[in-house]
């Protein structure tokens, strides 16, 4: 069955660098996704990705974050400058079509910033 | 989109129970989805509803969507232990996003 992968499994970062997570969708699938959870806390949407550009924001995806897909296969967020607070788990999903089709989610990395 | 808000919080039954979870929205929609998440893990797709339908079932699962209250129920039947995890409600208009609420957290005990 295709799945949706994540890498890596656990990212420990200093405080103020740089950090892209990488995710690896289903092949056919046209719209990804950006999603974090920090520790016992609800599922937050970041954002939005269909047709090489950003779909969707949220509030939460400001400056300090961007996302690319910048081989056609892996799809990347970049946190610029990392702040404690952005210590969570990262899930990307990715959908064959839109919102009213089934979304699959990888195993997720977790970034800590220390 | 709107993110569901799904209660209760925390839900806990022996097994073999019935276990049921519901979800509210405020804007109209045109579907809503059902998942699961193990601790830490990835969500996993359980169910989706259309807008135009009342209840839909897959195995012990069975959903209703109820669009003139704004709500949605999960119902799990004969639940197991295997059945502990939270599980979260996502709704579909016509944007891109797609939003979770809180979840409610289901222990089944054996």
């Amino acid at each position: 069955e295709p799945e949706v992968t994540q890498t890596p499994s656990h990212q420990v970062t200093q405080m103020g660098q740089e950090v892209i997570l990488r995710c690896v969708p289903i092949s056919n699938h046209l719209y990804f996704y950006w999603y974090r959870q920090i520790l016992g806390q609800k599922v937050e949407f970041l954002v939005s990705f269909y047709n090489n550009e950003i779909s969707e924001k949220s509030e939460i995806f400001d400056d300090q974050f961007s996302v690319e897909r910048p081989d056609g296969s892996n799809f990347t967020l970049k946190i610029r400058s990392t702040k404690l607070e952005d210590s969570a788990m990262y899930f990307c999903a990715s959908l064959r079509q839109g919102v009213g089709t089934e979304a699959f989610f990888g195993q997720g990395t977790r970034l800590t910033v220390v | 989109s709107q993110q569901g808000e799904e209660d209760p919080q925390a839900l806990s039954i022996q097994e073999g129970e019935n276990a049921t979870m519901n979800c509210s929205y405020k804007t109209s929609i045109n579907n809503l989805q059902w998942y699961r998440q193990n601790s830490g893990r990835g969500l996993v797709h359980l169910i989706l509803i259309r807008s135009n339908e009342r209840e839909k079932h897959s195995g012990r699962l069975r959903v209703t969507l109820d669009t003139s209250k704004k709500s949605s129920s999960l119902l799990i039947t004969a639940s197991r232990a295997a059945d502990t995890a939270s599980y979260f409600c996502a709704t579909g208009d016509n944007n891109n996003d797609m939003r979770f609420g809180a979840g409610t957290r289901l222990t089944v005990k054996p």
